[in-house]
């Protein structure tokens, strides 16, 4: 069965930095790989998702995914308050398949 | 803006007792998506739907039942809840064949006394 890990479990990082998120998946065929970030008490929300080897940026955001390391990352340029929130990274097999979500980032931004 | 709808948010409930959860979804989609947030904030897969066919069924107990009626609504019934069944329930929809983007409800927080 699919492992999809995440690191660091928590994160606290001053306004302006650069943050960097990591999660790792267990099962190679997977071809599907995303960010979302839910807020306390808020839906979980679509960050970014990637399929091939490489990375996709938008915004302040950037995705980086390394098929043969079985990782991808998150990468926050700038980081702002409003960005604190649970980070949780998901991967699935191929497009259709439900998606399998790791353990989860909680980054706080501090002023 | 919310195109994911849950009821109810929030219920409180005796072991042994029956609970649903409904979700409606606005976007067209074709699949829709159960999946349960516990208290360390994982996230796990329960039940996929696609056009009123399960897709998925993880080894969720079998008190778990989704009921679908079309493609924009699917149920969760909690035939005799347990402690263990206290989380947040989160609904989610997508298109199968376009990309795998989920769009999650609000969630229902399900406490079992």
């Amino acid at each position: 069965q699919q492992k999809v890990q995440q690191s660091p479990e928590s994160l606290i990082v001053p306004e302006g930095a650069m943050t960097s998120l990591n999660c790792t998946f267990s099962d190679s065929a997977s071809q599907y790989f995303a960010w979302y970030r839910q807020h306390s008490g808020k839906a979980p929300k679509a960050l970014m998702s990637i399929f091939s080897n490489g990375e996709k940026e938008e915004g302040r955001f950037t995705i980086h995914l390394n098929k043969a390391s079985l990782h991808f990352s998150l990468h926050i340029r700038d980081s702002q308050p409003s960005d604190s929130a649970l980070y949780l990274c998901a991967v699935s097999i191929h497009s259709g398949t439900y998606q399998r979500f790791g353990t989860g980032t909680k980054l706080q931004v501090v002023p | 803006e919310t195109a994911v709808f849950q009821t109810p948010n929030y219920h409180v409930t005796q072991v042994g007792n029956e609970v649903s959860f409904n979700c409606k979804q606005t976007l067209g989609h074709d699949t829709m998506y159960w999946y349960k947030q516990d208290s360390k904030k994982l996230l796990k897969i329960m039940f996929s739907y696609n056009n009123k066919q399960l897709i998925v069924n993880e080894t969720v107990p079998r008190r778990f039942s989704p009921q679908s009626s079309d493609k924009a609504h699917l149920n969760l019934r909690i035939k005799s809840v347990e402690p263990e069944d206290s989380a947040v329930y989160l609904c989610a929809s997508s298109f199968k064949s376009s990309g795998n983007t989920l769009y999650f409800g609000e969630g229902s927080r399900l406490i079992v006394v």
